[in-house]
Parts: C-alpha cells; sequence; structure tokens
C-alpha cells in the first residue's frame, strides 16, 4: 500500500554526534516528500522538502535528498545539537493533497 | 503572520459532554485539515476542506465526530458525546495550494483533549 516508513526511536545521540533518521516510502509515482519537526509541547513545523527526484532539501544543517531508486528521503544532520531534541515525522503528499506521515522519531541529544 | 490559531490549547471534559474545538488558517490559504494525534495511532488526517467544502472526511472516526466550515477564516471540530478514547491532541493545518502551488500545509499548536 501507500505509506512512509521511518526508523523507530528513540535515537539518543552526544552533541556534536552525526545524525541519520531513515525514512522509506512507497507510492505511486512521484510524490512531494517533507520532513516535520515537532518540539514538546507544540504542533509540527515543516523542516524541509523536495519536491522531485535528486531534489535535496535543507533547513537549519539538516538535510534529505529525494532517492527515487531507493525510495527513501533519510534525514541527516553533521553536527547535532541539543536543542534538536524532538520527534522528526517524514511524510509525503498523495494526489489529493493529503500528508501520509510515518510513525515518527523521537531524536534525545545529550550536552 | 500569526499563524494558524486554535482553541482552546487545553481541554478536559467528562464523558458524554459535547466538545468544540476551534481553528482559524492562515489567511488566504484554502485547505484547512484537521488531525489526531495520539500515542497508539500517531497521526491521523481526519477531515480536510478545500474552499470551505469538505472534500475527505474518510478518518472522521464515528458519528459522534462532526466538522464545518462557515467561512475561510474559521472551523470547528465537535466531539458528541466524547468519551475517553477521544482524549488526543487534535491539529489544525492549512495550505494554499491552489493560489501558490505551495504544498507545504502549515500547523497549528494543537488542542490536548482529555476526557474522563
Amino acid at each position: 500500500g501507500n505509506s512512509v516508513t521511518q526508523m523507530e526511536g528513540p535515537v539518543t545521540l552526544s552533541e556534536e554526534a552525526f545524525l541519520t533518521i531513515n525514512c522509506t516510502y512507497t507510492a505511486t509515482g512521484y510524490p512531494s516528500l517533507f520532513w516535520y519537526v515537532q518540539y514538546p509541547g507544540e504542533g509540527l513545523q515543516l523542516l524541509l522538502k523536495a519536491t522531485k527526484a535528486d531534489d535535496k532539501g535543507s533547513n537549519k544543517g539538516f538535510e534529505a535528498t529525494y532517492r527515487k531508486e531507493t525510495t527513501s528521503f533519510h534525514l541527516e544532520k553533521g553536527s547535532v545539537q541539543v536543542s534538536d531534541s524532538a520527534v522528526y515525522f517524514c511524510a509525503r503528499m498523495d494526489s489529493s493533497y493529503k500528508l501520509i506521515f510515518g510513525s515518527g522519531t523521537r531524536l534525545l541529544v545529550r550536552p | 503572520d500569526a499563524g494558524v490559531i486554535q482553541s482552546p490549547r487545553h481541554e478536559v471534559t467528562e464523558m458524554g459532554q459535547e466538545v468544540t474545538l476551534r481553528c482559524k488558517p492562515i489567511s488566504g490559504h484554502d485547505y484547512l485539515f484537521w488531525y489526531r494525534q495520539t500515542m497508539m495511532r500517531g497521526l491521523e488526517l481526519l477531515i480536510y476542506f478545500n474552499n470551505n467544502v469538505p472534500i475527505d472526511d474518510s478518518g472522521m472516526p464515528e458519528d459522534r465526530f462532526s466538522a464545518k466550515m462557515p467561512n475561510a477564516s474559521f472551523s470547528t471540530l465537535k466531539i458528541q458525546p466524547s468519551e475517553p478514547r477521544d482524549s488526543a491532541v487534535y491539529f489544525c493545518a492549512s495550505s494554499s495550494q491552489t493560489n501558490t502551488g505551495d504544498e507545504t500545509q502549515y500547523f497549528g499548536p494543537g488542542t490536548r483533549l482529555l476526557v474522563l
């Protein structure tokens, strides 16, 4: 079926460590892909997006590349900070403008 | 821009009571979405509107849930009667896909509902 799968958390890292959160999707065609971040007690905020194959979305040091060959959109950051602690959601757009979300990955960054 | 506004931010009610959640989308946005977030089921789309018209309500759990959008700047999600299993965080989001082609959905801060 059409879905988004992301790695289970929590992911616990030390400050300045390298981060990867895996995300794969199933879909017909090439949907737009998104990463949203949810800080404690807040709503979801768009972190980055990519609308076509091979596009790279980037924001606040985070990056993700739209890989149609592997149907993936992995989130990476070279050096995480304590302030990056949050829940990260991968999502894809369907043909009806609905977002299909993954289950979320909690990131905890320790000083 | 004030962003998507939701009220109340927190609601505690007793089983059987009516609950009304409110949302003001970003001005100029023509799509409005209602989501529910729980630990067990994650983020679920309940219903969405385009130009104030409900397009897809297949995610609405049952007849106890209803949503309206009387104008472009206001929407409500009502639960009547409420049950403990309705306890969740309810998010409203809006986007301006038709006007700008931008598919990004902008989320409100959510309403945390607890039904006792």
